[in-house]
């Protein structure tokens, strides 16, 4: 079992927004802001595209954005496209080491 | 551009060692953190550790016992050894890179390798 925990699946179609959420407890999410989001394609590495909560790396689209509220973060992404289906994944620094989520597996319809 | 390489056995036996070896291609290996992630077929992302540059490690502790970590910044490569195995150890092993923000392990990794498949079977 994962130790933070996001929906198994979301879907949306092209043009629209979707968010994930990802959920923690007060020693991970909650208490820090090391909060990262991860892009998985089938059979790639993943690739990060949010950390520190809302930070984008050099190069990410400005259409990915991410958020935290309390014990739960959440990766909005806006303008869908199909390039953009893929598994999601969530992590939290917590004590000196890293949690991931369980991921999430985005369908663009 | 940083790359990493993983390298090593795709088969192990049970009860063996499984031993991988993380080769970085440009860019500094001093100051950063570098972490082995692993993934079992078809399921979520698993941090198993670190090495820093400097040889300070920390390891996830459902693995603490069978771990060992290691750097050698001469070669350009850190190690993983996992000892022990057994089938729930069969995933693609991941090296990546920490972001830098200083002496401090914050997660983050902004640099991956390709993934190497290793899978535990007699």
């Amino acid at each position: 079992q994962s130790a933070l925990t996001q929906p198994a699946s979301v879907s949306g179609s092209p043009g629209q927004s979707i968010t994930i959420s990802c959920t923690g407890v007060r020693s991970d999410v909650g208490g820090y802001n090391y909060v990262s989001w991860y892009q998985q394609h089938p059979g790639k590495a993943p690739k990060l595209i949010i950390y520190d909560v809302n930070k984008r790396p050099s190069g990410v689209s400005t259409r990915f954005s991410g958020s935290k509220s309390g014990n739960t973060a959440s990766l909005t992404i806006s303008g869908l496209q199909g390039e953009d289906e893929a598994d999601y994944y969530c992590s939290s620094y917590t004590a000196s080491r890293c949690v991931f989520g369980g991921g999430t597996k985005l369908t663009v319809l | 551009q940083v790359q990493l390489q993983e390298s090593g056995p795709g088969l192990v036996r049970p009860s063996e060692t499984l031993s991988l070896t993380c080769t970085v291609s440009s860019g500094s290996i001093s100051g950063y953190f570098w972490n082995w992630i692993r993934q079992p077929p078809g399921k979520g992302l698993e941090w198993i550790g670190y090495v820093y540059s400097s040889g300070s490690i920390n390891y996830s502790p459902s693995l603490k016992s069978r771990l060992s970590i290691s750097v050698d910044t001469s070669k350009r490569q850190f190690s993983l050894r996992l000892s022990s195995v057994t089938a729930a150890d069969t995933a693609v092993y991941y090296c990546a890179r920490e972001l830098n923000r200083g002496a401090s392990n914050l997660g983050a990794f902004d640099f991956w390798g390709h993934g190497t498949m290793v899978t535990v079977s007699s």
